[in-house]
């Protein structure tokens, strides 16, 4: 079956432009998860939606990001007036259950430079 | 609050060799622990999920430990391959409602032809 799909795979922007970035969960996942990486550095949590409510946006870094989820499918990562430091890259997962209880199946990722 | 860590940062090993990667966390009370391959720009791949109230969970040739009173999980790689080398990382969930996990920083390893 198919695993969890991202888009676009790579993103250039300029510094202050808006970017959406898309996650496609796995079918019948209720749980879906926004993480990014960026070089060298860990992986950092950002967002977590159970069906279309987030319980936890407390890793988001700050208000110019921020994420919706519609019919409990697809997910949009919105970053506003992107900085150079938002360069990362984005990785969503989804799970058939939420609250820590389920396996997460990652995305590939998108790769986001702002220049 | 949660800490995990995986020890080596980085491990390199000739072919057939059969290798043991480490993962510690600070709180105990966790739900279940997964380890994940990363390959270099590519998301990641879960490997297994051992959940709380298991000791072993296997697959093919990995095998993965836990135990919680120790706050310790260890893979294991059986006949290690050229295929195998990658980041491995280690991730446990933190209680609450959310689903967020905390990763160990990784395991890169090489396996020599």
């Amino acid at each position: 079956g198919a695993g969890v799909s991202q888009s676009p795979s790579n993103k250039v922007t300029e510094k202050g432009k808006d970017v959406e970035l898309r996650c496609d969960p796995i079918s019948g996942h209720t749980a879906l998860y926004w993480y990014r990486q960026s070089l060298g550095q860990g992986l950092e949590f950002l967002i977590y939606f159970q069906g279309n409510s987030a319980p936890d946006k407390s890793g988001l870094p700050s208000d110019r990001f921020s994420a919706e989820r519609t019919g409990g499918s697809v997910s949009t990562l919105t970053i506003q007036r992107t900085q150079q430091e938002d360069s990362a890259v984005y990785l969503c997962a989804s799970s058939l259950v939420g609250q820590g209880a389920g396996e997460q199946y990652f995305g590939p990722g998108t790769r986001l430079t702002v220049t | 609050k949660q800490e995990v860590t995986q020890i080596p940062a980085a491990l390199s090993v000739p072919e057939g060799e059969n290798l043991v990667l480490n993962c510690s966390f600070t709180d105990s009370a966790i739900y279940n622990l997964q380890w994940f391959r990363q390959d270099p720009g590519k998301g990641l791949t879960s490997l297994l999920l051992i959940q709380s109230s298991q000791r072993e969970q296997t697959s093919g040739r990995l095998n993965a430990s836990l135990d919680k009173s120790s706050g310790r999980s260890t893979l294991y790689i059986a006949a290690s391959q050229p295929g195998d080398s990658a980041t491995y990382l280690c991730a446990v969930p933190i209680s609450g409602n959310t689903g967020k996990l905390i990763f160990g920083q990784g395991t890169t390893l090489q396996v020599k032809p």
